[in-house]
């Protein structure tokens, strides 16, 4: 079955650290997609990145950057030079047809 | 500007008393889903809607609703709210060969 593995609960980081989220999923479909979605203080989701299956470049957005790796079933997400503002939930997700499969989320506190 | 919307934000009510939360989009996405957050657990799917009038089962329907008379709207329906229906809730909607979700703001619901 389809399942997506966020084993950090929580994780606490001093602003400036780097900090790297983890993401393990299991699907038996060849063709899949990956996505990171971000959960602040306010409760929404704010997409941030998709990623499909035949495509394994790791991309950087700024401070954020995903590495993608079929060998492993990872998808993972770093986040350098930590800010404040990205104190939040962070959830992996992997599409099965016509739902997402989320990870349980991990909890980022970003102190000053 | 592109978005979901969806109302009200933050219910309170008690056990068995019919509710009713909407959700609009204003993409002209062909699916719609709605999804319940809860500590631990991540995101599940309730129910699932490809176009107007076709509607599915997600992951955990059993106490939900929901119709799709039109291609903006898809409302859930609690008829007899219980305890164990507290959650946030979360519709969310994706345009044909499309396969990123976008989220609505939330509802937060408490059943006392």
């Amino acid at each position: 079955a389809q399942k997506v593995t966020q084993a950090q609960t929580e994780i606490s980081v001093v602003e400036k650290e780097d900090v790297t989220l983890d993401c393990v999923y299991e699907t038996r479909d060849t063709t899949y997609y990956l996505f990171w979605y971000k959960q602040p203080p306010s409760g929404e989701l704010v997409f941030l990145i998709r990623r499909n299956s035949f495509d394994e470049q790791n991309e950087i957005s700024g401070r954020y950057s995903w590495n993608f790796q079929k060998s492993t079933s990872s998808f993972n997400f770093t986040i350098t030079a930590s800010q404040v503002v990205d104190s939040a939930v962070y959830f992996c997700a992997l599409s099965e047809g016509r739902k997402l499969i989320f990870g349980t989320g991990t909890r980022l506190q970003v102190f000053p | 500007e592109a978005q979901v919307t969806q109302n009200p934000r933050y219910l309170i009510t008690v056990t068995g008393k019919k509710l009713t939360v909407t959700c609009s989009q204003n993409m002209n996405h062909e699916y719609m889903s709605w999804y319940r957050q809860d500590p631990g657990l991540g995101l599940r799917q309730i129910y699932y809607s490809m176009n107007v009038e076709v509607t599915d089962k997600g992951d955990v329907p059993e106490g939900y609703k929901v119709s799709r008379k039109e291609k903006r709207n898809f409302p859930l329906i609690l008829e007899s709210p219980s305890p164990n229906q507290t959650s946030l809730y979360f519709c969310a909607s994706r345009g044909a060969g499309q396969e990123t979700q976008y989220f609505g703001p939330g509802t937060r619901l408490l059943v006392l």
